[in-house]
């Protein structure tokens, strides 16, 4: 069974801390996406990776940066964490940027509280 | 604003019977995807329909697609308590870069 898997469920940051969200997908997927999801306001594009070292800002980068030195791995990093980056925040992966007609696998989320 | 728009925002019937939730979007797409979540959970891919399509089946699940009208159906028969969750449309384009904006979602409740 194809996987996303995100490294942790849950976390707990201080404000200021310097946060790192993993995420690896098992499908050799050439995309890879990070959203966070908020109560009312959906699913919200944070950055996005078409291929390895590739990425490109999605709606809502600041505070946020990402890296991708290798193809399953993904990862998320807030320069230095707020309040307002409190949130559930997503990893998805999908086939082939270029043929459109696949959707998304998502990771199970990682549920993250700044205080 | 958003692509796609969810209606309702939320709906509770009993087991066995039919739901239907409505997705509208504004321009044109690509495709339309529906993604179901369980509570505190990732969201899971459900079933894609291209613009070129009309109707799409998947075990009891049913999609339509207006393209003339920008509104999307999905359709859940006999549905199970553990139907229970959010569903979200998700509207595909190639605008340059191919981009997917998801609605908000319905939160769908299916009572025993």
């Amino acid at each position: 069974d194809v996987k996303v898997t995100q490294s942790s469920r849950y976390l707990v940051k201080r404000t200021g801390e310097k946060v790192f969200l993993e995420c690896v997908q098992d499908m050799d997927h050439e995309n890879m996406f990070w959203y966070r999801q908020d109560p009312g306001l959906g699913l919200r594009l944070i950055y996005f990776s078409y291929d390895v070292k590739m990425k490109e800002k999605g709606d809502i980068p600041e505070g946020y940066s990402v890296s991708r030195e290798k193809k399953e791995r993904f990862s998320l990093i807030l320069e230095s964490a707020s309040t307002n980056q409190t949130s559930m925040y997503l990893c998805a992966s999908r086939r082939d940027f270029s043929r459109s007609d696949y959707g998304y696998t998502f990771g199970s989320g990682t549920r993250l509280t700044v205080v | 604003s958003q692509q796609g728009e969810e209606d309702p925002q939320a709906l509770s019937i009993q087991e066995g019977e039919n739901a239907t939730m409505n997705c509208s979007y504004k321009t044109s797409i690509n495709n339309l995807q529906w993604y179901r979540q369980n509570s505190g959970r990732g969201l899971v891919h459900l079933i894609l329909i291209r613009s070129n399509e009309r109707e799409k089946h998947s075990g009891r699940l049913r999609v339509t697609l207006d393209t003339s009208k920008k509104s999307s159906s999905l359709l859940i028969t006999a549905s199970r308590a553990a139907d229970t969750a959010s569903y979200f449309c998700a509207t595909g384009r190639n605008t340059g870069g191919f981009k997917t904006i998801f609605g908000a979602g319905t939160r769908l409740f299916v009572k025993a």
